[in-house]
């Protein structure tokens, strides 16, 4: 089955500008994650959605935000970007059935802030 | 504050050698440990897992071993092959939190 498919595959944006990233989950997958990449700092947790609803929230600003739709299809959206964004922006599926199982990652989303 | 740290940022292992990646935490409401693989320009795979219930857990070479005293887990690879050289990331989860927390990776070249 297909996997997680994250759109577009790299962007470039201006310094204050807004972005909206995609990620369509695989099919059955209700949970989609993201996360923010960055040299040297691992893959920090920005936020979860579960049946359209956001169930955890990382330590990020409010710039960042979230949605799902009713088909588990997640995109996030950065606000009035800085530099600092610039970034890998991965997303990850699970099934959800039971919370020790594992999360599988698109390819992400390659962000340059200039 | 790091809850989950890989305190080595390389490793360089010959080929058909043991490779031995490891892995610290701080948060004992940790109760599952996974292992991911990442290649340049690519998202992570999931590699393997253990959970807190178990010591240890083997899938082909991969064999994760968990010390729960310790808050310690480690991933070994044998024999270690070239095509295993990419960025290691060590997460944990604690319980019904669907967040993963992870390391900030270690970068692994098995040299042929």
């Amino acid at each position: 089955k297909a996997g997680v498919t994250q759109t577009p595959r790299y962007l470039i944006k201006t310094r204050g500008q807004q972005v909206t990233l995609s990620c369509s989950p695989i099919s059955g997958h209700r949970s989609v994650s993201w996360y923010q990449q960055t040299p040297g700092q691992g893959l920090q947790f920005l936020f979860e959605y579960f049946s359209e609803t956001q169930r955890n929230k990382g330590n990020f600003p409010g710039r960042f935000s979230g949605r799902q739709f009713s088909n588990s299809r997640s995109e996030m959206n950065v606000s009035t970007l800085e530099l600092g964004d610039s970034a890998l922006y991965l997303c990850a599926s699970s099934t959800r059935q039971g919370a020790n199982t594992e999360a599988f990652f698109g390819q992400g989303t390659r962000l340059t802030v200039v | 504050d790091q809850q989950v740290k890989q305190n080595s940022p390389s490793l360089s292992v010959q080929e058909g050698r043991i490779s031995i990646l490891n892995c610290d935490y701080t948060n004992s409401m940790f109760d599952y440990f996974l292992w991911y693989k990442k290649y340049p320009a690519e998202g992570p795979t999931f590699l393997i897992s253990i959970s807190s219930i178990k010591d240890k857990n083997e899938d082909g070479r991969f064999t994760v071993f968990l010390n729960k005293s310790a808050k310690h887990l480690s991933l070994h690879i044998v024999p270690s092959q070239p095509g295993d050289s990419a960025v290691y990331f060590c997460a944990a989860s604690d319980g019904s939190a669907r967040q993963l927390t992870f390391g900030s990776g270690t970068q692994l070249t098995v040299l042929p």
